[in-house]
């Protein structure tokens, strides 16, 4: 199975200040087709989990321009440019490369 | 406007058999290039991927509980149904649904999901 490492585990945030989120796996998650297989999901507080980020880098439809995912091979960031309240939750990263798909143990994000 | 709800029972005793409803509208699962799949989430934990079912009656499983789980659908009622045998209390969980859909041609990705549904499992 590919092991997706996510840091840090909290993220105290400023409104305002940019935030940026690690994650690593164990395997490339570079495809044939010069792609790289991981998506980004938001879970706010007491709500389901919500696709921000596919193919590593492309927004999903509705998703804020201030999200941005970068990254190839085993290491990747999503960068938040200015947080706003709503941004508060937990976020993952996850493998779509191979079966299993696989999630990194996300990134809680707050308010300082 | 594509939703999912899951339904199903809140409790079950160890050793039981759970069965789980993915109930959708917005989408049929007899179109080419959508899928659903089953995650779940126990209480302050991550997420752990389970099962997919693809318009095409394809299916695959996370290796580590396939021996526990089915997955079905019924295009005819717009449901997905996920079976898990021999549960235990460590499968307690909120258990999602979500639609998965083609983009690009190669692409799969979870693009909505439901609610959730919490089970217990405790005798």
């Amino acid at each position: 199975d590919i092991v997706m490492t996510q840091s840090p585990l909290s993220l105290p945030v400023t409104p305002g200040e940019p935030a940026s989120i690690s994650c690593r796996s164990s395997q490339s998650l570079l495809h044939s087709n010069g792609y790289s297989y991981l998506d980004w999901y938001l879970q706010r507080p007491g709500q389901s989990p919500h696709l921000l980020i596919y193919l590593g880098s492309k927004r999903a439809s509705g998703v804020p321009d201030r999200f941005s995912g970068s990254g190839s091979g085993t290491d990747f960031t999503l960068k938040i440019s200015r947080v706003e309240a709503e941004d508060v939750g937990v976020y993952y990263c996850m493998q779509v490369l191979q079966i299993p798909l696989t999630f990194g143990g996300g990134t809680k994000v707050e308010i300082k | 406007q594509i939703t999912l709800k899951e339904s199903g029972p809140t409790l079950v005793k160890p050793t039981q058999t759970l069965t789980l409803t993915c109930t959708f509208s917005g989408f049929s699962l007899s179109t080419g290039g959508v899928g659903v799949g089953w995650i779940r989430q126990p209480p302050g934990k991550a997420l752990e991927w389970l099962a997919l079912i693809y318009w095409d009656d394809d299916k695959r499983y996370s290796p580590s509980l396939k021996s526990r789980l089915t997955i079905t659908k019924d295009t005819s009622k717009n449901q997905v149904v996920l079976t898990m045998t021999n549960m235990d209390p460590v499968d307690t969980a909120t258990y999602y649904c979500a639609h998965r859909q083609l983009v690009s041609g190669f692409y799969w990705y979870f693009d909505l999901w439901g609610r959730g549904t919490l089970v217990t499992v405790s005798s």
